[in-house]
């Protein structure tokens, strides 16, 4: 089956720093990435949707600079959470869809998450 | 605006009972997909079944089968034979097929934590 990981699976980092998280397909390339961010014993909010090769789409109330998404090519998607605080003290997951044969359902696999943690 | 209700913040049943988790959404399109997930406390998202708007029969996967009323919008959830490695947060979401609509955007109910007992 298909897999998405996620690099690193927990992270703790000083208030102020920045946080790369990687995202990557292992063996589909993924048209389209997402990142969703989880408070404890909430639901999976979209952050951003990520094309290879254009600008990421943001929802509406997530910060582009502070949250910046590079997808550079069709297996890796980084999020990055530049200035960390507290606030940004969370689960991040991503997730990689691949088309399905032919049809318009696409498949969509889910990283295992990363635990962001800042001091 | 498309919408998932999960109205359940918790559920509990006892080991090889059955246990359904409600889910209900709504939208105008009419071409969409639902689905269920797990999340057990490692934060994994596990993938459980499926049902696509045109589908005629209710999805089956195991122990797990999709109750889907199209006409109320209800897409329940049923867990046959509970085990308690069910215990977990259990996340109803909905997708769009038509165009215009992002591909693979999934839009999530608030989710169930369900705990199985002995």
């Amino acid at each position: 089956g298909a897999v998405v990981s996620q690099h690193p699976s927990w992270v703790i980092c000083k208030s102020g720093t920045s946080v790369k998280i990687e995202c990557r397909s292992l063996d589909f390339q993924a048209t389209t990435m997402f990142w969703y961010r989880q408070f404890p014993k909430q639901s999976l909010m979209l952050m951003a949707t990520s094309n290879e090769g254009s600008k990421a789409t943001y929802e509406q109330g997530v910060e582009k600079d502070k949250f910046l998404i590079n997808h550079a090519s069709l297996t890796l998607s980084t999020l990055t959470v530049t200035s960390a605080h507290p606030e940004d003290s969370s689960f991040y997951i991503c997730s990689a869809t691949r088309p399905r044969d032919s049809s318009t359902l696409y498949e969509q696999y889910f990283g295992p998450g990363t635990r962001l943690t800042v001091t | 605006a498309q919408k998932i209700t999960q109205t359940q913040p918790g559920m509990f049943v006892q080991e090889k009972e059955a246990v359904t988790l409600d889910c209900t959404y709504d939208t105008s399109d009419p071409s969409y997909g639902l689905f269920w997930y797990k999340q057990p406390s490692s934060g994994e998202m596990i993938f459980l079944i499926y049902q696509g708007s045109y589908d005629q029969q209710n999805a089956t996967e195991g122990r797990y089968s999709l109750n889907f009323q199209k006409a109320r919008k209800s897409a329940n959830l049923v867990i046959s034979a509970s085990q308690l490695g069910d215990s977990a947060m259990y996340f109803c979401a909905m997708r769009l097929f038509d165009r215009g609509s992002t591909l693979g955007r999934l839009y999530f109910g608030r989710g169930t934590q369900l705990t199985v007992w002995p």
